[in-house]
């Protein structure tokens, strides 16, 4: 238990549906991201709030839309999706700033399947 | 570009000891991570290194030289338990993670 919760763990959705990812850190955290998790690749950064104010958004499709209404929540909107999104999404938080220290936490992700 | 690489797969016997070496380049350089994520599970920390040098931590070590771009994670005393993937992650000039694909390890009795 990491102090980093995400639902649902697991989803299926077609390339018309809409559903959202949740996450939600109980660390106290400022800063929270959503990372892309595929076979045999390195973890992709798609987003990182920081303070709940976006950062970094690298050049994710905008069928992905992310929201963060507080320090604690994170949700990634999902809609029209294609097969080749299908992935671990995983949701991470960190102290970025007073500690020096930026080890990241992550939950236990959302295995997608788009079919 | 930035770029992280390390072995795909490697195996061990149990009660062994195995190194996993990482090599990195990046923009600017603010440590080195190692993480541990056994199938279907959450990567979970194991080390950071800023500074040359060993740091150990059980039967865990990690090695940093800056100067080489180099890194390895040692571990002693092989456990059936550390069959697992472990990431290798350097912190960027923007505090950013830049992710290796990870090794797969694998302990054989």
């Amino acid at each position: 238990e990491t102090g980093v919760t995400q639902t649902p763990r697991h989803l299926v959705m077609g390339m018309t549906n809409k559903k959202s990812l949740k996450c939600e850190q109980h660390l106290g955290h400022n800063a929270m991201y959503w990372y892309k998790q595929s076979a045999k690749k390195p973890l992709e950064l798609m987003f990182v709030y920081n303070f709940k104010e976006q950062t970094e958004n690298n050049s994710v499709p905008s069928r992905f839309s992310p929201e963060c209404p507080n320090s604690s929540h994170l949700f990634l909107h999902l809609h029209t999706l294609q097969p080749e999104d299908s992935a671990l999404y995983l949701c991470a938080s960190s102290q970025q700033e007073g500690t020096g220290s930026y080890e990241q936490y992550f939950g236990p992700g959302t295995r997608l399947t788009v079919t | 570009g930035q770029n992280i690489d390390q072995p795909t797969e490697m195996t061990a016997t149990e009660g062994a000891i195995v190194q996993i070496n990482c090599t990195y380049q990046t923009s600017g350089f603010n440590g080195l991570f190692w993480y541990q994520q056994h199938a279907g599970e959450a990567p979970t920390f194991l080390s950071y290194n800023v500074l040359d040098g060993l740091e150990e931590k059980g039967r865990f070590s990690s090695f940093l030289s800056r100067s080489k771009g180099y890194s390895y994670l040692l571990l002693k005393e092989l456990q059936m338990k550390d069959s697992a993937s472990y990431l290798c992650a350097a912190l960027d000039s923007n505090y950013q993670l830049i992710w290796g694909a990870g090794t797969k390890l694998i302990i054989k009795p």
